[in-house]
């Protein structure tokens, strides 16, 4: 039982290029979600899904695309990097209910 | 929205002594409180949550007290060690929609020796 897996853990974009975050959660969870983490400003929430075949926004989704074909994965696409998506990225999955939160180990992304 | 706003940004204490972190919630319809402990390079965990329906909550060395009239929730760790040095952030949500929660912007904790 591997939990939430992120790949990759480290990842350097030049501004316009593009990139996919992989996240995949093996507890057969309804809930995933995305966060950024900022320093000072906490984690925010990027786009979350309730199920597969059902995504939706959350505070910052400009920029980000998501889709969730399985239950099992929640890919976060940059469509053309900018340097203010320079963070760290938490993939979390959620059991029923989704109130507690099983986060990945993180990826951190800059952007040049 | 929920609006969380989470004091102090930094707090450093002496190993055996308490810690408090407070924060305020703006939304009345929240009444779900989640903690996480962030340790330095690692993932954000839960460490204790509160629900509404109840004032305090303790789990061995760390308790979480709620006040709904004032809108505000707090966490305490007794007997503080070094290994509780950590971000800690708190949250607020609806019961069983995650999509709802709104973390505060997080607590440095150091405990020294």
């Amino acid at each position: 039982n591997a939990g939430v897996t992120q790949t990759p853990k480290f990842q350097v974009l030049k501004t316009g290029q593009s990139m996919t975050l992989q996240c995949a959660q093996d507890m057969n969870h309804e809930y995933m979600s995305w966060y950024r983490q900022d320093p000072g400003m906490g984690l925010r929430l990027i786009h979350y899904s309730v199920g597969a075949g059902i995504t939706d926004q959350g505070e910052v989704p400009n920029g980000y695309n998501v889709s969730r074909s399985t239950t099992e994965d929640f890919p976060l696409r940059l469509l053309s990097a900018a340097p203010s998506q320079t963070s760290v990225y938490f993939c979390a999955s959620g059991g029923p209910g989704a109130n507690v939160l099983t986060f990945g180990a993180g990826s951190r992304l800059t952007v040049l | 929205g929920e609006n969380v706003e989470q004091h102090p940004s930094t707090l450093s204490v002496q190993e055996g002594d308490s810690a408090v972190i407070k924060c305020t919630y703006s939304d009345s319809a929240s009444n779900y409180f989640p903690w996480y402990k962030q340790e330095l390079g690692k993932r954000p965990q839960l460490i204790i949550d509160i629900r509404s329906n109840v004032g305090e909550k303790k789990d061995q060395r760390i308790a979480v007290t709620l006040n709904k009239t004032a809108k505000h929730f707090s966490l305490h760790i007794t007997e503080t060690q070094p290994e509780d040095s950590a971000v800690y952030f708190c949250a607020a949500s609806i019961f069983g929609t995650a999509s709802k929660l709104t973390f505060g912007t997080g607590t440095r904790l150091q405990v020294t020796l």
